[in-house]
């Protein structure tokens, strides 16, 4: 049990798109979920909480007018890349937080972003 | 695919002791990180670790990468209530295309 998907695995676009990810709590409830992004040889880093029903939480430096997170139920939250440029290329990890519990989280396997 | 563990599994300290957690790989490491994660929150980056033999502190947490790369230790020096949550280790895979996590030590410290 406690399986976190994302899709795509992977993914290619064009400078000036918006790329939606999506992350899913397939066999549990997540009231939250983190956003996570890694850049070649460098350390995870949490972008954002995302809790289900209301705004999600960036940490300092993280645009949240570039990166939206809806969390729009207990199983799914989805990360948009809007206007991607290639310095958002990076690799993309969600984790989520069971319902039932509070201290276990889980990871999705992540999605890696190139953009041209 | 490499796999990480992580000993102890979990750990019940008293405040002020010295406590280490291990982390070790299947194969050889390029790139260690460590992460703490306070309960119900996001994990936070702690340090990285390159080298064989390199060895990094923050505050009083100190970790080490041995000099053949496949294992790592976290000391943390005179613990305190503050210092408890899960500590992870975690590596780049070597697919390219995927990060490895450890399973996890989860600290409490009692006051």
């Amino acid at each position: 049990g406690a399986v976190v998907s994302q899709h795509p695995s992977w993914v290619i676009c064009k400078s000036g798109t918006s790329v939606k990810i999506e992350c899913r709590s397939l066999d549990f409830q997540a009231t939250t979920m983190f956003w996570y992004r890694q850049f070649p040889k460098q350390s995870l880093m949490l972008m954002a909480t995302s809790n289900e029903g209301s705004k999600a939480t960036y940490e300092q430096g993280v645009e949240k007018d570039k990166f939206l997170i809806n969390h729009a139920s207990l199983t799914l939250s989805t990360l948009t890349v809007t206007s991607a440029h290639p310095e958002d290329s990076s690799f993309y990890i969600c984790s989520a937080r069971h319902q039932n519990f509070y201290n276990e989280q889980f990871f999705g396997p992540g999605t890696r972003l190139t953009v041209l | 695919s490499q796999e990480l563990e992580q000993s102890p599994q979990s750990l019940i300290v008293q405040e002020g002791k010295n406590l280490t957690i291990n982390c070790t790989s299947s194969k050889t490491l390029y790139g260690l990180y460590w992460y703490k994660q306070k309960y119900g929150e996001g994990l936070i980056f702690l340090m990285m670790l390159q080298k064989g033999g390199e060895e990094k502190s923050h505050e009083k947490i100190t970790a080490k990468l041995d000099e053949k790369k496949q294992q790592s230790s976290l000391h943390i020096t005179a613990s305190q209530p503050s210092h408890a949550g899960i500590y992870l280790c975690g590596a780049d895979g070597w697919d390219g295309q995927n990060f490895v996590f450890g399973p996890g030590t989860r600290l409490s410290v009692l006051p």
